[in-house]
């Protein structure tokens, strides 16, 4: 069965800390990772991640992807109110354009 | 200015009753999906389609209908059938083919009393 999980589940950081989230898969024919943020209501988009060791880089928000190992991480530095969220990793699988999603975690940053 | 709509962003129903949730996309995206989000466990898929005409079971599909008759609309039914209906429902659509990114509607928060 395919699964994606996340952790932590939760997270309580303060402004200025550096933050690591992790992703791990057990899939079929792995296509993709995605990260994306969720705030109040719809996902947003962060990084398609689809070769091994290629960090991508968004400000502060970087992820890199290690296929050996079947996971991603999502780093945040200099972390911000803002920043508080549910991150949701994603993998993309076969040619059905199907794709699972981890539980989340759920990050909140305090001033 | 193209995007995911989706209706009613909150609903409220009685026990036993049928109801549909709208999904509307102007993006082109030939892939349309219906996730369900419950607290502490992410989303699950319910349906998806990758074309219109054609569309597969998610892993939780019991208790839910669909039918992709346009490209731009993908509409959930969630019957009596279903046990627990109560949730917060997404849409989303992607262009297909590998693409990867999922396109996210609002959101409709379905209370079932």
């Amino acid at each position: 069965e395919d699964k994606v999980v996340q952790s932590p589940l939760s997270l309580v950081v303060h402004e200025g800390d550096t933050v690591t989230l992790n992703c791990s898969y057990e899939v079929t024919n792995f296509r993709s990772l995605l990260w994306y943020k969720q705030e109040k209501k719809a996902p947003t988009f962060l990084f398609m991640l689809t070769s091994s060791g290629i960090e991508k880089k968004s400000g502060r928000l970087s992820s890199i992807l290690d296929k050996k190992e079947l996971s991603s991480i999502l780093n945040i530095t200099a972390t911000q109110t803002g920043d508080s969220a549910i991150y949701l990793c994603a993998v993309e699988v076969g040619n059905f354009n199907k794709f699972y999603f981890g539980s989340g975690t759920k990050l909140n940053v305090k001033p | 200015d193209g995007g995911i709509t989706q209706s009613p962003k909150y609903l409220f129903r009685k026990e036993g009753q049928n109801v549909t949730l709208s999904c509307e996309q102007n993006l082109n995206h030939d892939a349309m999906y219906w996730y369900r989000q419950d607290p502490g466990q992410g989303l699950r898929l319910i349906y998806y389609s990758q074309i219109v005409n054609d569309f597969q079971k998610g892993d939780i599909a019991e208790g839910y209908s669909v039918s992709r008759e346009k490209k731009e609309s993908f509409p959930l039914t969630v019957t009596s059938a279903q046990k627990n209906p109560t949730a917060f429902y997404l849409c989303a659509s992607s262009a297909g083919g590998g693409s990867g990114e999922q396109y996210f509607g609002p959101g409709t928060r379905l209370t079932v009393t």
